[in-house]
């Protein structure tokens, strides 16, 4: 079985922060994403990346970066935490075929005060 | 602009009856199709896949969906609910690029 892990499950941080939240898959999976969750907008894709030290912007890019230095790790920074970035965040990969089958961790319940 | 729309925003069915959750799609050609679920404070789980071919979709958790071209449709149903069934359902679609897309979700609360 595919295994995604979020290192992080709850986080809580002030305003201004820097914010990194990690995730790791075992799978040798060459894509790999971040959503962000909330209540009534479903699933909104923030960074994905599809090899080692490549990165694209989704729909939701401001705000936040990303970091792909191994195949199997890829990072979510927050440079300066804002409130309206309270959040759930899910990573998830997928294969090379990447048909839109995704495995996703258990996600990261960030709060920002 | 392509969507995935669920248009419930909760559901309460109780324990044993049937159950249907509408998925509606808006692409220039048929994608691939998903329905996912999510327990309170989890990550989301694949339930089935629509690739092609047969229209009925058979899944984990005695879940099955069907496919409706026609009428641009990609419904969730199940025969006999159980508790353990009370969670978030995410239907998605995908045209094989990178971003899929998700419908905002529908809750469903079983009662005893």
């Amino acid at each position: 079985d595919v295994k995604v892990t979020q290192s992080s499950r709850y986080l809580v941080k002030r305003t201004g922060e820097k914010v990194f939240l990690e995730c790791v898959q075992d799978m040798d999976h060459e894509n790999m994403f971040w959503y962000r969750q909330d209540p009534g907008l479903g699933l909104r894709l923030i960074y994905f990346s599809y090899d080692v030290k490549m990165k694209e912007k989704g729909d939701i890019p401001e705000g936040y970066s990303v970091s792909r230095e191994k195949k199997e790790r890829f990072s979510l920074i927050l440079e300066s935490a804002s409130t309206n970035q309270t959040s759930m965040y899910l990573c998830a990969s997928s294969g090379g075929t990447n048909t839109g089958e995704l495995f996703f961790g258990e996600g990261s319940r960030l709060t920002v005060l | 602009a392509q969507s995935v729309t669920q248009p419930d925003i909760h559901i309460t069915v109780s324990e044993g009856a049937s159950l249907e959750l509408r998925c509606n799609y808006s692409y220039g050609a048929t994608p691939y199709l998903f329905w996912y679920v999510q327990s309170p404070g989890q990550g989301l789980q694949l339930l089935l896949k629509y690739f092609s071919g047969d229209t009925l979709v058979q899944g984990i958790k005695g879940f099955e969906a069907e496919f409706k071209r026609s009428q641009s449709s990609f419904n969730l149903r199940k025969p006999s609910v159980h508790w353990s069934d009370a969670a978030e359902y995410f239907c998605a679609g995908s045209t094989g690029g990178f971003k899929t897309i998700f419908g905002a979700g529908t809750r469903l609360f079983v009662k005893a």
